[in-house]
């Protein structure tokens, strides 16, 4: 979707190594989201936003932490990567009512951790 | 909490033939439902949404899904399959909070 941009598209990284995956949009949108996708589970939420500096916690959370400091972009970051994080990441973003249109989702980042 | 059970990790049609995917849900308060298409190499697109208006949703490339409370389900269906229509689907629910809970996905093969 061209209102959504991941970058990078691809990243083979080391254990132990810091790792910084960018999200930016250019739709204005309040919410922000990061799944991450892997066989057999579907996607599951890692961190979301409401807004600038207003961040939360998913259900798959610990070893990640985010960060918002403009609307148009949601930075994801692996303080020291692992081998169980290997997976594609997906941004999402959404408008005010957004359970009554969903979301929109980036293209994905595939992170390989060796 | 809400979620979502997707029975059937891969189903397998023939082009031309019904296509049926199944979503069960679980909320404690009136859902809000999706269905996402994933193609390869790409990020998920919205099929449809139910939002309790009426309870047959027609969504695009002729899929349709209806909601069912007393079964608590919401399965997709397309009356004839095309090729292009292979790829993995994503049954959804949120509760009308900030998060969108996904299925864990089924995948589905068209056979000539």
């Amino acid at each position: 979707d061209a209102g959504i941009t991941q970058s990078p598209r691809h990243k083979v990284t080391e254990t132990g190594t810091p790792v910084t995956l960018r999200c930016h949009q250019t739709e204005n949108h309040r919410y922000m989201y990061w799944y991450r996708q892997d066989p057999g589970h579907g996607l599951r939420l890692i961190h979301y936003s409401y807004g600038v500096k207003d961040t939360d916690k998913g259900e798959v959370s610990d070893g990640y932490s985010v960060s918002r400091s403009k609307t148009e972009d949601f930075l994801l970051t692996l303080e020291s990567a692992t081998s169980s994080q290997t997976s594609v990441y997906f941004c999402a973003i959404s408008e005010l009512d957004r359970t009554l249109v969903g979301y929109t989702f980036g293209s994905g980042t595939r992170l390989t951790v060796v | 909490a809400q979620s979502v059970t997707q029975l059937g990790s891969h189903v397998s049609v023939s082009e031309g033939a019904l296509v049926l995917l199944r979503c069960n849900y679980s909320s404690s308060v009136p859902p809000y439902l999706f269905w996402y298409v994933q193609y390869p190499n790409q990020g998920l697109q919205l099929l449809l949404k139910y939002t309790s208006a009426a309870t047959l949703v027609k969504g695009i490339n002729g899929f349709e899904a209806e909601f069912k409370k007393s079964e608590t389900s919401f399965h997709l269906t397309k009356p004839s399959a095309h090729m292009s229509d292979a790829a993995e689907y994503f049954c959804a629910v949120s509760e009308g909070d900030d998060k969108i809970i996904f299925g864990k996905g089924t995948r589905l093969h068209i056979l000539p």
